[in-house]
């Protein structure tokens, strides 16, 4: 059964600390993304990663930085944390970029 | 400006009633991607079209890139249906463009 993970699944942190997002997946996707979705403002795109240590911004990339070591994770870290990061994270994977993308279960991510 | 416009915005159906989403592009899309977001945040994959029709359960979608809409039919509406629907389309770019969905109460 094809899927995407994402740990945890629920956090709280308090400004100014480090957070480490995590996902995985185990479809061997080339590529994964990392989004945030907030009331009235949608999906939004932080970073696409097309491979291994071949990461991009996406539209709204200020505040955040990704890892990608290994194909199947993708981390998103966020160094020294504002409230304004509060929202939920999306994680998903695609067998190429311009093809069908597989969502995770969401992280929802509260910043005091 | 939106380069996906979802209509309606929100929609109440009874159950075993149907009804129709639209998603209109701006400029000409590739292919769509209508997702399902659950009462418990879930993003469900519905379908993927690069053209045509797709066909799932009581679920419809179609396609027309020249005409730049794709629709999603829900025939037979349950209360699990309830949720927002969206509809994104790939950009040259890799990035996805989403729609601001549509939200679908299914009334009992």
């Amino acid at each position: 059964d094809m899927k995407v993970t994402q740990m945890p699944r629920y956090l709280i942190k308090r400004m100014g600390e480090n957070v480490l997002l995590e996902c995985g997946q185990d479809m061997s996707h080339e590529t994964m993304y990392w989004y945030r979705q907030d009331p009235g403002l949608g999906l939004q795109l932080i970073y696409i990663s097309y491979d291994v240590d071949s990461n991009s911004e996406g539209d709204i990339p200020k505040g955040y930085r990704v890892s990608r070591k290994k194909r199947e994770h993708f981390s998103l870290i966020l160094d020294s944390a504002k409230t304004n990061q509060t929202s939920v994270y999306f994680c998903a994977s695609s067998p190429d970029w311009a093809y069908e993308q597989y969502f995770g279960p969401g992280t929802r991510l509260t910043v005091l | 400006g939106d380069q996906v416009e979802q209509s309606p915005s929100a929609l109440s159906l009874h159950e075993g009633t149907g009804s129709a989403l639209r998603c209109n592009f701006t400029t000409t899309m590739r292919a769509v991607q209508w997702f399902q977001q659950n009462s418990r945040g879930s993003l469900i994959n519905l379908f993927y079209l690069a053209s045509g029709t797709k066909e799932n359960g009581r679920l419809k979608s179609t396609f027309n890139s020249k005409e730049s809409y794709s629709t999603l039919h829900i025939r037979d509406a349950q209360l699990e249906d309830s949720g927002t629907y969206f509809c994104a389309a790939p950009r040259s770019n890799a990035k996805l463009t989403f729609g601001k969905g549509t939200k679908l109460s299914v009334k009992s």
